[in-house]
């Protein structure tokens, strides 16, 4: 099955700050990578993802970078603003099971 | 559309009790899933079912059962609660295509806040 790491699990930012969140994953099969983004008390929801046949893609102030080579993937929040401050997920989809990373808690202080 | 609804929102049972969870989806997903999710915890898949008819375990099936009623539909049960099964509960799906859905977004209910005392 797939292993997912995702580093830091916490991550305290200044507003206005770039924040950078990194998952690896250990299946070279995978082919879908998606981020997950929860608030306290909220169901997670999708806020970006990207396929293997692209490096890197944008919305707003987030973003997401992929590495097939080394298989890991990284999503950027440039400008963090307090409405940024939760628990993102990274869920790389591949053969196996399906996986969630453990999550990173993102905290935005004014 | 209202998406992915799950039922009840929060329940309160005593070790040894059992219960269903509902959850139905009206996306015309193939794929659906329950998650729990403990408190300063990941998301550890419970049970999924890939298509109609058929279903799998995920990471910690232990305890727990799973019936997908019809394409729309899809049930956890807890045959014997015991505490450590306190836990939110998210029902979840996905749309077609690929591996039954799988590389696709998964779309979340707004999760069953279970406690077991």
């Amino acid at each position: 099955g797939e292993n997912v790491e995702q580093h830091p699990s916490t991550l305290s930012v200044q507003e206005g700050d770039s924040a950078v969140i990194k998952c690896t994953y250990s299946d070279s099969a995978s082919n879908y990578f998606p981020w997950y983004k929860q608030e306290l008390g909220k169901r997670p929801q999708l806020i970006i993802d990207i396929r293997s046949n692209v490096g890197e893609k944008k919305d707003q102030r987030i973003a997401v970078t992929l590495n097939k080579t080394a298989k890991h993937f990284s999503l950027h929040i440039t400008e963090t603003q307090p409405e940024d401050s939760a628990v993102y997920f990274c869920a790389p989809r591949g053969r196996g099971k399906l996986q969630f990373g453990a999550g990173t808690q993102v905290v935005v202080t004014p | 559309n209202a998406g992915v609804t799950q039922t009840p929102k929060f329940q309160v049972l005593k070790t040894g009790q059992s219960m269903t969870l509902q959850c139905a989806q009206d996306m015309n997903h193939n794929s659906m899933y329950w998650y729990r999710q403990d408190p300063g915890m990941g998301l550890r898949l419970i049970y999924y079912s890939a298509s109609e008819g058929t279903t799998d375990k995920g990471e910690v099936p232990n305890g727990y059962n799973v019936s997908r009623l019809n394409k729309r539909e899809f049930s956890l049960r807890l045959e014997s609660a015991a505490p450590s099964q306190t836990s939110v509960y998210f029902c979840a799906s996905s749309g077609s295509g690929g591996t039954g859905g799988f590389g696709n977004t998964i779309y979340f209910g707004e999760g069953s806040w279970l406690t077991v005392v």
